[in-house]
Formats: structure tokens, C-alpha cells, sequence
């Protein structure tokens, strides 16, 4: 079946310093791969749209400048938390759309990101 | 807009008991689809079902069974005989044809032995 996966599966960093998570889709190719946070104990919010080729969309509220996409292939994005801060310390998890298939359906096993 | 309402934040039960999930939805669309997932504490998703809006017809698989109402918007889960391993945080959502994730709050699940 398809899968997507992410790496890192959990990271931590310092304050100040930039993080790199990517989202593989790993046997289907995804023209749309969607970023989303989750708070402890809070549900998934969107953050952005990538789309393959074009600038992310970000939902209201979400820095495009602080959390960089770059979505340069069909089969990978990657989010890119800039200058992180503790508050940006949240569970991060993508999604990819199959092309032959609307339907957003395949997550990655997301990312705990700690910030200290 | 589209929004995923999950009435019940906590629900505890004890094992073997059965214990139906709530879910609403709302949507302008007339072609969505509707999904469970279920989050266990190490916060991967898992996949359990997705019903498109054309078919309302209900579905078993084991244990676990989606009532589908369009009548109502309502897309509710019941977990029969329900096992300490079933405790998680399990989220309704919902999907507009080629669009992202719109996810209810959640329902945490604690099934005590």
C-alpha cells in the first residue's frame, strides 16, 4: 500500500537554531502534501498547502517566513522551522494526495519537535 | 466552511463494554469524505475507515462499526466489546474532493481494565 513517510521522528534543538523535516511519498507520486500541528492534547491543525513546483499555501495565523515548505518534487516536502523557539515545540505530521486519487489519505508518523 | 464537531472530549469505560464515538459535520460540499482515525499515545495516525458522501451505508469490520447519517451529519463510531488497547485519542474528519483535512477535536478514550 502507499506510504508516506517522515523524517525526523522526533528531534531536539536549541533555541535559535533552524529544523528540517521531510515528508517522502514513498510509492506514489503527490501533487499536494499538507503540513499540520498538533499541541498536547489538542487536535491537527493545518498549517500549509505545499504544492509540487509552487509556493506553499499557508492558513491564516501560520508565518510563511518562519515555516519554510518547499515541495521541489513529487514525491517530497519539507517543512523547515526557522529560528525555533520553545512555543514552536509541537507534533508535526504531513499528508500526501495521490494524484490518481483526491483524496488525502496517507500520513506520515510525524515529527515531535522539542525546542530548549 | 467545514467543521468536525466532537461532543464527548473524555470518554472512559471499562473493558468489554461497548462505547459509540460521536461525530457532526458540516460542509457545503456535496462530494466529501468522511474518516477515523485513531491516535494511540506514540501520536502516529491510524487509519481506520473513509466513507464517501454517496454511499450512507454502514460498515462493520470486527469489532468497530461507522454509522453514516447524511440526515443527521452525523458519521458515529461504535467499538463493541471494547479492550484496554482500544485507549486513544480517536478523530473524526472530513474532506472536501482534493482538499486537506478538516479534523474534529477529538475524543480521548480511556478503557480501563
Amino acid at each position: 500500500g502507499a506510504v508516506v513517510s517522515q523524517h525526523p521522528s522526533w528531534v531536539i534543538c536549541k533555541s535559535g537554531t533552524s529544523v528540517k523535516i521531510e515528508c517522502r511519498s514513498l510509492d506514489f507520486q503527490a501533487t499536494t502534501m499538507f503540513w499540520y500541528r498538533q499541541f498536547p492534547k489538542q487536535s491537527l491543525m493545518l498549517m500549509a498547502t505545499s504544492n509540487e513546483g509552487s509556493k506553499a499555501t499557508y492558513e491564516q495565523g501560520v508565518e510563511k517566513d518562519k515555516f519554510l515548505i518547499n515541495h521541489a518534487s513529487l514525491t517530497l516536502s519539507t517543512l523547515t522551522v526557522t529560528s525555533a523557539h520553545p512555543e514552536d515545540s509541537s507534533f508535526y505530521i504531513c499528508s500526501a494526495n495521490r494524484v490518481s486519487d483526491n483524496s488525502p489519505l496517507h500520513f506520515g508518523n510525524g515529527t515531535r519537535l522539542t525546542v530548549t | 466552511a467545514q467543521k468536525v464537531t466532537q461532543a464527548q472530549t473524555e470518554i472512559s469505560v471499562v473493558e468489554k463494554e461497548d462505547v459509540t464515538l460521536d461525530c457532526v459535520y458540516e460542509t457545503r460540499d456535496t462530494t466529501y469524505y468522511l474518516f477515523w482515525y485513531k491516535q494511540p499515545p506514540s501520536g502516529e495516525l491510524v487509519f481506520l475507515i473513509r466513507r464517501n458522501s454517496f454511499d450512507e451505508q454502514n460498515e462493520i469490520s470486527g469489532r468497530y462499526s461507522w454509522n453514516f447519517q447524511k440526515s443527521t451529519s452525523s458519521f458515529n463510531f461504535t467499538i463493541t466489546a471494547s479492550q484496554v488497547v482500544d485507549s486513544a485519542v480517536y478523530f473524526c474528519a472530513l474532506s472536501a474532493y482534493g482538499q486537506n483535512f478538516v479534523f474534529g477535536p477529538g475524543t480521548r478514550l480511556s478503557v480501563l481494565p
